[in-house]
């Protein structure tokens, strides 16, 4: 089972580019979760979703738009990116059902010029 | 006063010492609690979940004191392999919900030969 996966690694981007970040999932968990890490702030919560078709935001979604057409995939959109977008993203789900514990991909590193 | 507050360190201790780590939540509803382990350019594992009653795993031991709203991570016998940033992580209740997990900052340890 390959667990979380997140695609691209690595990714370099202009001011104003589009992107999209995907997470993919084999452990078919309910929740999936977008988190940024940005120096000496910690994980910070972009959006959320508790289900196929369902998204919600979290602490930090300004800038980033999320789908969740299927239940093992949850995209991260960035329509124009900025300098403040740089960041590493990590992607995370959790069963739904047994509180809490989450598993997180590898994480994608984006930096934007 | 910030949802999550952990002293950022680092510790830098030597190998086979004791090594404690605390940690501070704001709500007083936060009903779950976890200690993450993050390595360096790696993504968050869970380490482990921290019960009202305290809980040991092999050299790790973790505590919750609910009245001053302080958890705690006490490892024995530090390894090399124990150096990596440890995240205090708490729900942080919103409504009538449990809400969302709030990631501390990270505390680092650095165990030397």
């Amino acid at each position: 089972n390959a667990g979380v996966t997140q695609t691209p690694k690595f990714r370099v981007l202009k001011t104003g580019q589009s992107m999209t970040l995907l997470c993919a999932q084999d452990m078919n968990h309910e929740y999936m979760y977008w988190y940024r890490q940005d120096p000496g702030m910690g994980l910070r919560l972009i959006h959320y979703s508790v289900g196929e078709g369902t998204t919600a935001k979290g602490e930090v979604p300004d800038g980033y738009n999320v789908s969740r057409l299927k239940k093992q995939n949850f995209l991260l959109g960035l329509e124009s990116a900025a300098p403040s977008q740089t960041s590493v993203y990590f992607c995370a789900t959790e069963t739904g059902t047994s509180g809490y514990e989450q598993y997180f991909g590898p994480g994608t590193r984006l930096t934007v010029t | 006063r910030k949802e999550v507050e952990q002293d950022p360190g680092p510790f830098n201790v030597p190998e086979g010492a004791t090594v404690a780590f605390n940690c501070t939540y704001s709500n007083s509803a936060s009903q779950s609690f976890f200690w993450y382990r993050q390595d360096c350019r790696k993504e968050p594992k869970l380490l482990m979940s921290v019960y009202s009653s305290g809980n040991e795993d092999g050299r790790f031991t973790a505590q919750l004191n609910r009245a001053s709203q302080y958890i705690s991570l006490l490892i024995r016998d530090s390894k090399l392999s124990d150096s990596a940033t440890y995240l205090c992580v708490v729900n942080m209740p919103l409504g009538g919900s449990q809400g969302n997990l709030i990631f501390g900052k990270g505390t680092k340890l650095s165990v030397k030969p």
